[in-house]
């Protein structure tokens, strides 16, 4: 059963524009998303994250969208750049368990030229 | 260290054989968790820390898996009679606390089993 779905396992941009990565989630006790950005051989990196009280959090050039009643969210990277090539995963966690993370299968980015 | 240390970085091993692996979180950090991470799959949470004590150990996959952590500190996440679908990347992350708060990751152990 997997809680937390990113349905596009890649996702091709040119350097300068707009990268969209989308999140699926069906757990409703989720209260907490988080981004995270891993590259091979590493650890993942905490990008944004966003509590279920906003639609949006912004961080440079980075923007968390959370669509409750869709139970959708979104990462917008603008501009995207080359050092953005990774695999992003979406990560969800719901009050009272402690922050355990529930994360999605991950979306490989790759920023070209 | 700033970040979270993870040892040994790889690890390759005989099926049946137990292996230890360590975690070293950030200082001051009282909750650590681990994961593990199978090939072409997202992250699957398996216990989690609150100082020394393990409120949640429902990650765990089975009985030949254990961990503890000692002085609120270091951790160390021990597979017995290893199988090869314990094959996976094994990641510890650590928190200031138990809330809705960022974790932060080492880089991991990358446990093959032969």
């Amino acid at each position: 059963d997997q809680q937390v779905k990113q349905n596009s396992p890649s996702l091709s941009v040119q350097e300068g524009r707009i990268s969209i990565l989308n999140c699926d989630y069906t757990n409703s006790m989720f209260d907490y998303f988080l981004w995270y950005k891993k590259y091979p051989a590493e650890g993942p990196t905490f990008l944004i994250s966003i509590s279920s009280i906003k639609d949006k959090n912004e961080d440079g050039r980075f923007t968390v969208f959370l669509n409750k009643s869709a139970k959708h969210l979104s990462l917008h990277i603008v501009p995207s750049q080359p050092g953005d090539s990774a695999v992003y995963f979406c990560a969800a966690s719901a009050s009272g368990t402690a922050s355990k993370l529930t994360f999605g299968t991950g979306t490989r980015l790759q920023v070209t030229l | 260290g700033a970040g979270v240390s993870q040892s040994p970085s790889n690890k390759v091993t005989e099926k049946g054989k137990d292996v230890e692996l360590r975690c070293d979180p950030i200082s001051g950090h009282t909750a650590l968790y681990w994961y593990r991470q199978s090939l072409g799959q997202g992250l699957e949470f398996l216990i989690y820390f609150q100082g020394n004590s393990a409120p949640d150990k429902s990650g765990l996959p089975s009985d030949r898996f254990s961990a503890e952590r000692t002085g609120g500190s270091v951790s160390t996440l021990t597979i017995q009679r290893t199988q090869q679908e314990d094959s996976a990347v094994y990641l510890c992350a650590s928190s200031p606390v138990v809330s809705n708060q960022p974790q932060h990751f080492g880089d991991g152990t990358r446990l093959s089993i032969l």
